[in-house]
């Protein structure tokens, strides 16, 4: 079935380091892919996304690029701040799956000065 | 401002009671689902909808139940047959199938805890 698989965290980086979470996927066809965040006690926001083959999605800093020949979307910001430390999840959504999303265990990164 | 309200954002239930967890939207979404997320672990689905009056079970559905009478409603109910029922709940939202493209959006959250 499909899934989604992250690197394990918890990562620790200084600040202005670069960062790079590693996402693969199991699906069949072209699902979406997606990157949400995570912040302590709150509900996940949307970061990035990309729909297709060689899609480069970004915001805030961070890129991913929908990879279909090694089934992966990596996570990359170049120079990483304080104010990235949450917890990072990689997800997909393929069509005829009842709508459904499937996320990765999460990977939770912290910056320190 | 449209979005996915959820409350209470804390709930506390004694052992044995049931407890329903509201969640509510205004972006005339079809699609509505429940996560559950314990600490260090990623979400889990516990049920899902489509379609108002529909809704299919997810990997962890034992212990709770939905209703979706309502476009804008999915309220989950935490069954005193829940044997762990200590965890973050998020509610989310999504248009639908089509566009495939469409993201979901999330509540704050619900922090459960059983005394």
């Amino acid at each position: 079935g499909d899934s989604v698989t992250q690197m394990e965290g918890p990562v620790t980086l200084s600040e202005e380091a670069f960062l790079t979470i590693n996402c693969t996927y199991t699906a069949t066809g072209y699902p979406s892919l997606f990157w949400y965040v995570q912040y302590p006690g709150e509900g996940l926001q949307l970061l990035l996304k990309a729909t297709k083959a060689d899609d480069k999605g970004s915001n805030k800093g961070f890129e991913a690029t929908y990879r279909k020949e090694t089934t992966s979307f990596h996570l990359e910001k170049g120079s990483v701040q304080v104010s990235d430390s949450a917890v990072y999840f990689c997800a997909l959504k393929r069509r005829n799956t009842g709508n459904q999303f499937y996320f990765g265990t999460g990977t939770s990164l912290t910056v320190i000065p | 401002d449209g979005g996915i309200t959820q409350s209470p954002k804390y709930l506390f239930r004694k052992e044995g009671q049931n407890v329903t967890l509201s969640c509510e939207q205004n972006l005339n979404h079809d699609a509505m689902y429940w996560y559950r997320q314990d600490p260090g672990q990623g979400l889990r689905l516990i049920y899902y909808s489509q379609i108002v009056n529909d809704f299919q079970k997810g990997d962890i559905a034992e212990g709770y139940s939905v209703s979706r009478e309502k476009k804008e409603s999915f309220p989950l109910t935490v069954t005193s047959a829940q044997k762990n029922p200590t965890a973050f709940y998020l509610c989310a939202s999504s248009i639908g199938q089509i566009p495939l493209v469409s993201e979901a959006f999330f509540g704050q959250g619900t922090r459960l805890t059983v005394v």
